[in-house]
Protein backbone atom coordinates (compact mmCIF):
# COMPACT_ATOMS: atom_id res chain seq x y z
CA UNK A 1 0.00 0.00 0.00
CA UNK A 2 2.01 3.06 -1.23
CA UNK A 3 -0.63 5.51 -0.11
CA UNK A 4 -2.68 8.02 -3.07
CA UNK A 5 -0.16 9.39 -5.14
CA UNK A 6 -0.53 13.06 -6.91
CA UNK A 7 1.47 14.26 -9.54
CA UNK A 8 2.22 16.58 -10.47
CA UNK A 9 2.98 18.08 -7.03
CA UNK A 10 3.12 21.94 -8.31
CA UNK A 11 2.22 23.37 -11.96
CA UNK A 12 2.99 26.71 -12.86
CA UNK A 13 0.70 27.77 -16.04
CA UNK A 14 -0.14 30.95 -17.85
CA UNK A 15 -3.50 31.83 -18.28
CA UNK A 16 -5.03 30.59 -20.61
CA UNK A 17 -3.53 26.71 -21.41
CA UNK A 18 -4.80 23.73 -20.48
CA UNK A 19 -3.24 21.64 -17.57
CA UNK A 20 -3.73 18.35 -16.66
CA UNK A 21 -3.38 16.25 -13.52
CA UNK A 22 -3.02 12.66 -12.35
CA UNK A 23 -4.15 10.73 -9.39
CA UNK A 24 -3.30 7.19 -8.56
CA UNK A 25 -5.16 6.25 -5.73
CA UNK A 26 -4.91 2.88 -3.32
CA UNK A 27 -4.93 -0.20 -5.60
CA UNK A 28 -7.98 -1.81 -3.65
CA UNK A 29 -10.07 1.13 -3.75
CA UNK A 30 -12.93 1.54 -5.84
CA UNK A 31 -13.99 4.82 -5.36
CA UNK A 32 -11.95 8.09 -6.03
CA UNK A 33 -12.80 11.49 -4.98
CA UNK A 34 -11.24 15.34 -6.18
CA UNK A 35 -11.53 18.03 -3.99
CA UNK A 36 -10.51 22.09 -4.40
CA UNK A 37 -8.58 23.95 -1.79
CA UNK A 38 -8.37 27.47 -1.69
CA UNK A 39 -5.44 29.59 0.77
CA UNK A 40 -7.74 29.23 3.89
CA UNK A 41 -10.53 27.65 3.17
CA UNK A 42 -11.63 24.16 3.69
CA UNK A 43 -11.60 21.73 0.73
CA UNK A 44 -14.35 22.02 -1.26
CA UNK A 45 -16.08 18.59 -3.12
CA UNK A 46 -15.65 18.57 -6.97
CA UNK A 47 -16.42 15.39 -8.38
CA UNK A 48 -16.65 11.42 -7.07
CA UNK A 49 -15.84 7.95 -9.33
CA UNK A 50 -17.10 4.31 -8.13
CA UNK A 51 -14.81 2.54 -10.25
CA UNK A 52 -15.06 4.29 -13.82
CA UNK A 53 -18.38 5.80 -13.26
CA UNK A 54 -18.30 9.56 -12.30
CA UNK A 55 -21.56 9.33 -10.01
CA UNK A 56 -21.24 13.01 -8.72
CA UNK A 57 -20.20 16.41 -10.00
CA UNK A 58 -20.78 19.80 -8.01
CA UNK A 59 -21.90 22.94 -9.89
CA UNK A 60 -17.72 23.92 -9.00
CA UNK A 61 -17.38 22.17 -11.61
CA UNK A 62 -17.50 24.20 -14.62
CA UNK A 63 -17.31 23.02 -18.51
CA UNK A 64 -13.94 24.23 -18.17
CA UNK A 65 -13.50 20.50 -16.35
CA UNK A 66 -13.23 17.16 -16.91
CA UNK A 67 -12.50 14.29 -14.79
CA UNK A 68 -11.85 11.24 -15.84
CA UNK A 69 -10.93 7.34 -14.27
CA UNK A 70 -10.86 4.95 -17.45
CA UNK A 71 -10.62 1.26 -16.49
CA UNK A 72 -11.25 2.26 -13.01
CA UNK A 73 -7.66 2.76 -12.03
CA UNK A 74 -5.67 6.51 -12.13
CA UNK A 75 -7.83 9.36 -12.63
CA UNK A 76 -6.80 12.43 -14.37
CA UNK A 77 -8.09 15.78 -13.83
CA UNK A 78 -8.28 18.84 -17.23
CA UNK A 79 -8.96 21.93 -16.75
CA UNK A 80 -8.72 23.76 -19.91
CA UNK A 81 -8.32 27.39 -20.69
CA UNK A 82 -6.78 27.98 -17.16
CA UNK A 83 -8.08 31.43 -15.45
CA UNK A 84 -6.45 33.08 -12.16
CA UNK A 85 -9.17 31.92 -10.17
CA UNK A 86 -8.60 28.65 -10.60
CA UNK A 87 -5.14 28.80 -8.72
CA UNK A 88 -5.51 26.34 -5.87
CA UNK A 89 -4.46 23.04 -4.22
CA UNK A 90 -6.07 19.87 -5.95
CA UNK A 91 -6.55 16.95 -3.60
CA UNK A 92 -7.52 13.62 -4.59
CA UNK A 93 -8.80 10.32 -2.05
CA UNK A 94 -9.56 7.34 -2.60
CA UNK A 95 -11.91 4.92 -0.16
CA UNK A 96 -13.35 1.71 0.00
CA UNK A 97 -16.62 -0.11 1.31
CA UNK A 98 -13.61 -2.31 3.23
CA UNK A 99 -12.20 0.39 5.58
CA UNK A 100 -16.33 2.19 5.99
CA UNK A 101 -15.82 4.96 2.98
CA UNK A 102 -12.96 6.49 4.77
CA UNK A 103 -10.61 8.77 2.97
CA UNK A 104 -7.08 8.53 2.25
CA UNK A 105 -6.05 11.40 1.01
CA UNK A 106 -3.11 12.37 -1.34
CA UNK A 107 -0.71 15.20 -1.14
CA UNK A 108 -2.15 17.18 -3.25
CA UNK A 109 -1.22 19.61 -6.53
CA UNK A 110 -0.79 22.52 -6.13
CA UNK A 111 -1.86 25.03 -9.22
CA UNK A 112 -0.63 28.49 -10.02
CA UNK A 113 -2.31 30.18 -12.97
CA UNK A 114 -0.62 33.50 -14.01
CA UNK B 1 -27.72 18.55 2.69
CA UNK B 2 -25.08 18.66 5.50
CA UNK B 3 -22.90 21.26 6.81
CA UNK B 4 -20.09 22.09 9.33
CA UNK B 5 -19.22 25.07 11.14
CA UNK B 6 -15.88 25.42 12.97
CA UNK B 7 -16.08 28.20 15.33
CA UNK B 8 -12.56 29.39 15.78
CA UNK B 9 -10.46 30.47 12.80
CA UNK B 10 -7.10 30.31 14.59
CA UNK B 11 -6.63 29.36 18.01
CA UNK B 12 -3.38 30.62 19.66
CA UNK B 13 -1.91 28.54 22.60
CA UNK B 14 0.93 27.91 24.71
CA UNK B 15 2.83 24.59 24.60
CA UNK B 16 2.36 22.00 26.77
CA UNK B 17 -0.93 23.68 27.84
CA UNK B 18 -4.52 22.39 26.84
CA UNK B 19 -6.80 22.79 23.48
CA UNK B 20 -10.01 22.34 22.38
CA UNK B 21 -11.09 23.13 18.57
CA UNK B 22 -14.94 23.39 18.56
CA UNK B 23 -17.10 21.78 15.96
CA UNK B 24 -20.67 22.06 14.96
CA UNK B 25 -22.39 19.78 11.91
CA UNK B 26 -25.87 20.08 10.66
CA UNK B 27 -27.55 17.12 8.77
CA UNK B 28 -30.97 15.77 8.53
CA UNK B 29 -30.00 12.28 8.93
CA UNK B 30 -27.38 9.99 10.82
CA UNK B 31 -23.53 10.94 9.84
CA UNK B 32 -19.71 10.04 10.15
CA UNK B 33 -17.96 12.64 11.61
CA UNK B 34 -14.28 13.02 11.31
CA UNK B 35 -11.44 15.51 12.28
CA UNK B 36 -8.12 15.70 9.87
CA UNK B 37 -5.13 17.34 10.04
CA UNK B 38 -3.21 19.41 7.48
CA UNK B 39 0.23 20.17 7.82
CA UNK B 40 1.98 23.08 5.28
CA UNK B 41 1.78 21.86 1.84
CA UNK B 42 0.26 18.64 2.73
CA UNK B 43 -2.68 16.57 2.26
CA UNK B 44 -4.85 15.55 5.06
CA UNK B 45 -4.07 13.04 7.53
CA UNK B 46 -6.79 11.48 9.49
CA UNK B 47 -6.48 12.27 13.25
CA UNK B 48 -10.22 10.35 14.30
CA UNK B 49 -13.65 9.76 13.77
CA UNK B 50 -16.85 8.59 15.05
CA UNK B 51 -18.77 6.01 13.59
CA UNK B 52 -21.39 4.66 16.11
CA UNK B 53 -20.90 3.84 19.34
CA UNK B 54 -18.84 5.29 22.25
CA UNK B 55 -19.50 8.87 21.87
CA UNK B 56 -15.86 10.13 23.17
CA UNK B 57 -13.51 8.92 20.45
CA UNK B 58 -9.39 8.60 20.75
CA UNK B 59 -7.09 9.69 17.97
CA UNK B 60 -3.73 9.86 16.90
CA UNK B 61 -1.01 12.08 18.28
CA UNK B 62 -3.07 12.19 21.64
CA UNK B 63 -5.89 14.16 20.35
CA UNK B 64 -9.31 13.09 21.29
CA UNK B 65 -12.98 14.28 20.57
CA UNK B 66 -16.52 13.81 22.01
CA UNK B 67 -19.58 13.09 19.73
CA UNK B 68 -23.08 15.02 21.24
CA UNK B 69 -25.88 14.40 19.45
CA UNK B 70 -28.18 16.92 21.33
CA UNK B 71 -25.71 19.89 20.20
CA UNK B 72 -24.50 17.93 17.39
CA UNK B 73 -21.59 19.28 17.91
CA UNK B 74 -17.99 17.29 17.64
CA UNK B 75 -15.25 19.17 19.57
CA UNK B 76 -11.59 18.06 19.43
CA UNK B 77 -9.26 18.43 22.35
CA UNK B 78 -6.33 17.46 23.66
CA UNK B 79 -4.67 17.62 27.20
CA UNK B 80 -1.15 18.62 26.19
CA UNK B 81 -0.01 20.35 22.75
CA UNK B 82 3.53 20.85 21.33
CA UNK B 83 5.11 22.74 18.63
CA UNK B 84 4.96 20.03 16.39
CA UNK B 85 0.51 20.07 16.80
CA UNK B 86 0.75 23.84 14.68
CA UNK B 87 -1.03 22.74 11.52
CA UNK B 88 -4.90 23.21 10.14
CA UNK B 89 -7.49 21.17 11.46
CA UNK B 90 -10.37 20.33 9.33
CA UNK B 91 -13.55 19.28 10.78
CA UNK B 92 -15.47 17.15 8.41
CA UNK B 93 -19.31 15.60 7.55
CA UNK B 94 -19.91 12.05 6.25
CA UNK B 95 -23.84 11.67 4.70
CA UNK B 96 -22.60 10.31 1.23
CA UNK B 97 -19.29 12.41 0.37
CA UNK B 98 -17.39 14.42 2.95
CA UNK B 99 -17.82 18.18 3.06
CA UNK B 100 -15.14 19.92 4.99
CA UNK B 101 -15.25 22.77 7.86
CA UNK B 102 -13.28 26.47 7.07
CA UNK B 103 -10.59 25.26 8.93
CA UNK B 104 -9.05 26.36 12.33
CA UNK B 105 -5.21 26.88 12.42
CA UNK B 106 -3.76 26.03 16.02
CA UNK B 107 -0.59 27.84 16.51
CA UNK B 108 1.53 26.61 19.73
CA UNK B 109 3.60 28.82 21.00
CA UNK B 110 6.87 27.81 23.43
Amino acid sequence: DTGVSQNPRHKITKRGQNVTFRCDPISEHNRLYWYRQTLGQGPEFLTYFQNEAQLEKSRLLSDRFSAERPKGSFSTLEIQRTEQGDSAMYLCASSSRQNNYGYTFGSGTRLTVV
Amino acid sequence: AQSVTQLDSQVPVFEEAPVELRCNYSSSVSVYLFWYVQYPNQGLQLLLKYLSGSTLVKGINGFEAEFNKSQTSFHLRKPSVHISDTAEYFCAVQGGKLIFGQGTELSVKP
